[in-house]
């Protein structure tokens, strides 16, 4: 079955540059869900999309941004970098359309802040 | 908002025992938790849920219970295997339809 694609997988990147991440959604999933994972610990969420229109927002900087696009796709594009900002990035998808409240996470896009 | 705590944040169990896990959520309207096995540069992966209505469900050697009255809800592994050492989160669903996670179990089976 088809899972939740993000590219890329592992991103370095220097102080104060950008990075844009990637999320492709479960065929017939509306909802994208983008968490942060520093290590050890659990994931934080950052932001959420329902068609195409931002629905949630958590702990995410005012450097970052995202959007989700026509075919659901969604990216996160992190402006001004920090060393704080290396982690994992999860990228989920729900059908929210009948709520039933699954989550399905991508494998993740490391970022490496040098 | 939901706050969701989750014990023991370690774990060592030998091959063959059982391993239960806990948590606890605050907001009673919360009506949907799962339970996610996150293994080493991977994402969480769903590996049981349960819903307010019911009070158990099992799949194979995993099963999760759920007491509303006392908002806690507990992950039991039997017959542990190896494979199954990974960090575990739970979480609990509100009814704006977010997700809180636990704070993770990092759980070892040993040979």
């Amino acid at each position: 079955a088809a899972g939740v694609i993000q590219s890329p997988r592992h991103l370095i990147k220097e102080k104060r540059e950008t990075a844009t991440l990637k999320c492709y959604p479960i065929p017939r999933h509306d909802t994208v869900y983008w968490y942060q994972q520093g290590p050890g610990q659990d994931p934080q969420f950052l932001i959420s999309f329902y068609e195409k229109m931002q629905s949630d927002k958590g702990s995410i900087p005012d450097r970052f941004s995202a959007q989700q696009f026509s075919d659901y796709h969604s990216e996160l594009n992190m402006s001004s970098l920090e060393l704080g900002d290396s982690a994992l990035y999860f990228c989920a998808s729900s059908p929210r359309t009948g709520n039933t409240g699954e989550l399905f996470f991508g494998e993740g896009s490391r970022l490496t802040v040098l | 908002g939901e706050n969701v705590e989750q014990h023991p944040s370690t774990l060592s169990v030998q091959e063959g025992d059982s391993a239960v896990i806990k948590c606890t959520y605050s907001d009673s309207a919360s009506n949907y938790f799962p339970w996610y096995k996150q293994e080493l540069g991977k994402g969480p992966q769903l590996i049981i849920d349960i819903r307010s209505n019911v009070g158990e469900k099992k799949d194979q050697r995993i099963a999760v219970t759920l007491n509303k009255t006392a908002k806690h809800f507990s992950l039991h592994i039997t017959e542990t295997q190896p494979e199954d050492s990974a960090v575990y989160f739970c979480a609990a669903i509100d009814t704006g339809n977010q997700f809180y996670f636990g704070t993770g179990t990092s759980l070892t089976v040993i040979p």
